[in-house]
C-alpha cells in the first residue's frame, strides 16, 4: 500500500506569489493534517481536516488556507508568500480524528526568494 | 499552552551503545507519539504511547503520565539510527500535536 504522498517535492517561488501543495493520505485514512517545519525546529501545526471538515487551525495567518476533497486528498494554499514562509511543509494522515498514530509524507521543500 | 521539553538536545554515540531520550511535558496529555526524522527529512512514527510501555525490536518507550514524562530507549545503536528524535503530545479535544525541539542523535561507526 502506498504511504502518504506529497507533491511537488521541491518548489521555488518569489515573494508575493501563491503556492498550492498537494497531499494524498494513506488509503482508508480520513484525517489529514498539515505542518510547517523550519530548519532546526520541530513541526508546527497548521491545519487538520477530518471527513472534509476543518477540525483545527494553528497560529498561522489567513494567507494560509486548506481544503479536503471527497477522496480525502488535501491541498494547502499559501497566498502573498513571504521570505519567512520558506520551510518544509509536511502532510500527515491518520485513521481517526484524534490522530492516534500519525503517518507523514516526505514533505514539500518550499523556498521563497 | 502545554510545553514539551526534550533532552539531551544532542547525543553522539559509538555504534553498539545504548541510549535514553527524555520528553517532559507540562500538562496532562491524551496523545503522545515518538518520531524519528532521518537525515533526508522523512518522519517515521515509532510509537503511539500516551501511557505504559511498548517495545519494537531494539526500541522501547515508556510514558509515566502521572509524572508527565516519556522515555525512548534505543539499544545496540546502528548508524541508521542517526537523525532527530521528536516527541509530540496532544491535549484533550485539541487535535493538534505540540512538538518538542528534538534530540539530534549521531551514531558513529
Amino acid at each position: 500500500d502506498a504511504g502518504v504522498t506529497q507533491s511537488p517535492t521541491h518548489l521555488i517561488k518569489t515573494r508575493g506569489q501563491h503556492v498550492t501543495l498537494r497531499c494524498s493520505p494513506i488509503s482508508g485514512h480520513k484525517s489529514v493534517s498539515w505542518y510547517q517545519q523550519v530548519l532546526g525546529q520541530g513541526p508546527q501545526f497548521i491545519f487538520q481536516y477530518y471527513e472534509k471538515e476543518e477540525r483545527g487551525r494553528g497560529n498561522f495567518p489567513d494567507r494560509f488556507s486548506a481544503r479536503q476533497f471527497p477522496n480525502y486528498s488535501s491541498e494547502l494554499n499559501v497566498n502573498a508568500l513571504l521570505l519567512g514562509d520558506s520551510a518544509l511543509y509536511l502532510c500527515a494522515s491518520s485513521l481517526t480524528a484524534t490522530n492516534e498514530k500519525l503517518f507523514f509524507g516526505s514533505g514539500t521543500q518550499l523556498s521563497v526568494l | 499552552g502545554i510545553q514539551v521539553e526534550q533532552s539531551p538536545p544532542d547525543l553522539i554515540l559509538q555504534e553498539g551503545a545504548n541510549s535514553t531520550l527524555r520528553c517532559n511535558f507540562s500538562d496532562s496529555v491524551n496523545n503522545l507519539q515518538w518520531f524519528h526524522q532521518n537525515p533526508w527529512g522523512q518522519l517515521i512514527n515509532l510509537f503511539y504511547i500516551p501511557s505504559g510501555t511498548k517495545q519494537n525490536g531494539r526500541l522501547s518507550a515508556t510514558t509515566v503520565a502521572t509524572e508527565r514524562y516519556s522515555l525512548l530507549y534505543i539499544s545496540s545503536s546502528q548508524t541508521t539510527d542517526s537523525g532527530v528524535y521528536f516527541c509530540a503530545v496532544g491535549v484533550d479535544s485539541n487535535y493538534q500535536l505540540i512538538w518538542g525541539a528534538g534530540t539530534k542523535l549521531i551514531i558513529k561507526p
